[in-house]
C-alpha cells in the first residue's frame, strides 16, 4: 500500500547469521507493528512500537529485537537466524487505535 | 484482549450474498469490531469497522446486535475475486492498538 514499504521483499540467509528487516512509512503514524505469518498459525504479533524509542513485545518475541529511532522507520532484527524463523513478515501501521491498520506487502524470509 | 471465533471456511457461488459471522463474547466497552481481507502473498487489507448497529461502505456491510457479542460481515453479490481469508478482530484504544489475529475464514467463491 502507498505510505508503507518493506525491504527486502525476499531474503535467503544462513542459520546463525544476523538479519534486519526494514519497515518504512510516510504517513507519520505513531504506531508500528511487526507480524509473522505461518501456515496453521495465522498472523502473530512479534513486537510493536507506540512512538520513537518506545517498543514492546508481542506474543512471539523470542529471538527478535526491534528499534525505532525515528517515526518513519521500524527495524526488526533476528540476531542469529534459525530455521524456525523462516516465515513471511508483515509490517503494519496505524495512526490512532482503533483506526484500521495498513499493512505492507511483506518480506518472505528463508533461513537455510 | 477479546477473543473471536469464526468459521474456518465457507464456500459460495458468484453473485450470491455471503454472510460471515464472528462471535466475541468477551468484547469490552471500548472495543470496536474490525474486519480484514487477505489475498495470497499480500498483507491484510482493512474492510470495515463498527461499534454497534449497522455500518455499510462500498465493499461490505457489518451488522452488530445490541449485545455486541457477535457480528456479521455481509458481502453482496460476491465474485471470484472475493476469494480470500477474512479476519474478524476486536480492537480498542486500551489495547495499545495491538491486534490479535485468529485463523480467519477462508472464503472460496466458485463460478
Amino acid at each position: 500500500d502507498a505510505g508503507i514499504t518493506q525491504s527486502p521483499r525476499h531474503k535467503v540467509t544462513e542459520t546463525g547469521t544476523p538479519v534486519t528487516l526494514r519497515c518504512h512509512q510516510t504517513e507519520n503514524h505513531r504506531y508500528m507493528y511487526w507480524y509473522r505469518q505461518d501456515p496453521g498459525h495465522g498472523l502473530r504479533l512479534i513486537h510493536y512500537s507506540y512512538g520513537v524509542k518506545d517498543t514492546d513485545k508481542g506474543e512471539v518475541s523470542d529471538g527478535y529485537s526491534v528499534s525505532r529511532s525515528k517515526t518513519e522507520d521500524f527495524l526488526l532484527t533476528l540476531e542469529s537466524a534459525t530455521s524456525s524463523q523462516t516465515s513471511v513478515y508483515f509490517c503494519a501501521i496505524t495512526g490512532t487505535p482503533p483506526d484500521g491498520y495498513t499493512f505492507g506487502s511483506g518480506t518472505r524470509l528463508t533461513v537455510v | 484482549l477479546a477473543k473471536t471465533t469464526q468459521p474456518i471456511s465457507m464456500d459460495s457461488y458468484e453473485g450470491q450474498e455471503v454472510n460471515i459471522t464472528c462471535s466475541h463474547n468477551n468484547i469490552a466497552t471500548n472495543d470496536y469490531i474490525t474486519w480484514y481481507q487477505q489475498f495470497p502473498s499480500q498483507g491484510p487489507r482493512f474492510i470495515i469497522q463498527g461499534y454497534k448497529t449497522k455500518v455499510t461502505n462500498e465493499v461490505a456491510s457489518l451488522f452488530i446486535p445490541a449485545d455486541r457479542k457477535s457480528s456479521t460481515l455481509s458481502l453482496p453479490r460476491v465474485s471470484l475475486s472475493d476469494t480470500a481469508v477474512y479476519y474478524c478482530l476486536v480492537d480498542g484504544s486500551s489495547n495499545t492498538g495491538k491486534l490479535i489475529f485468529g485463523q480467519g475464514t477462508t472464503l472460496q467463491v466458485k463460478p
